[in-house]
């Protein structure tokens, strides 16, 4: 079954300091990870994917399958970084992109 | 930038009563999702439609729920006789036609059942 925990419902931190949203996944075969921000009053949208290996935002995230995790990291966190982050996993069964979400971690940078 | 829409933002109902929620994709996009998120819970996904048809679907899409494509814009979710359990927001999401990954999300029909 394919699963996406992320232990940490509420997030706070100050501006400047590093901040790291876990995320552990669960699933048998070789799965594609991301995750995806929801600011205030805004759409879901995809901030990264781990085939790309690239820095959003200054935001990075690396695929550890011994660890089944993906957590994400940013070094110094700005307070327009608050928002809902989620970490999703696809399994593209059938070609489709059903994602299969994480509870979402609440991101709160105060200044 | 080109964007999903969704309509109507926010609709009441009686239970019992059939719901149509509808979104319209971004036109060159070929796979068409429906997610909902009931509050204080995670994302989940309800279905997904490529080439006119159903690619996938999650055990809360049953009988009571349907998709459709009516006229090569628009991309609805029926709710045949709404429960309680059924208030949820609902994102429909649609991405293009090489696998990339991203979806690309509306911002919502939140939906109250009374």
């Amino acid at each position: 079954a394919q699963r996406v925990t992320q232990p940490e419902k509420l997030l706070s931190v100050f501006k400047g300091a590093p901040v790291e949203l876990k995320c552990n996944y669960s699933y048998s075969g070789s799965p594609e990870l991301f995750w995806y921000v929801q600011y205030s009053r805004q759409r879901l949208q995809l901030l990264l994917r781990h085939i790309s290996r690239e820095s959003i935002k200054g935001f990075t995230a690396d695929l550890n399958k011994g660890e089944t995790s993906f957590h994400l990291k940013k070094p110094f966190a700005q307070e327009e970084d608050s928002a809902m982050y989620y970490c999703a996993l696809s399994g593209q069964q059938g070609g489709s992109e059903k994602l299969v979400f994480g509870k979402g971690t609440k991101l709160t940078v105060n200044p | 930038e080109p964007e999903v829409t969704q309509t109507p933002s926010h609709q009441v109902t009686q239970m019992g009563q059939e719901v149509i929620l509808r979104c319209v994709p971004i036109s060159n996009h070929l796979y068409f999702y429906w997610y909902r998120q009931i509050l204080g819970q995670k994302v989940e996904f309800l279905v997904s439609f490529y080439n006119n048809e159903i690619s996938e679907k999650s055990e809360i899409f049953d009988d009571q729920f349907s998709v459709e494509r009516p006229d090569g814009s628009n991309f609805t979710l029926k709710i045949r006789s709404t429960k309680l359990e059924d208030s949820a927001m609902y994102f429909c999401a649609s991405s293009g036609l090489r696998s990339t990954g991203e979806l690309f999300f509306g911002e919502g029909s939140r939906l109250t059942v009374l």
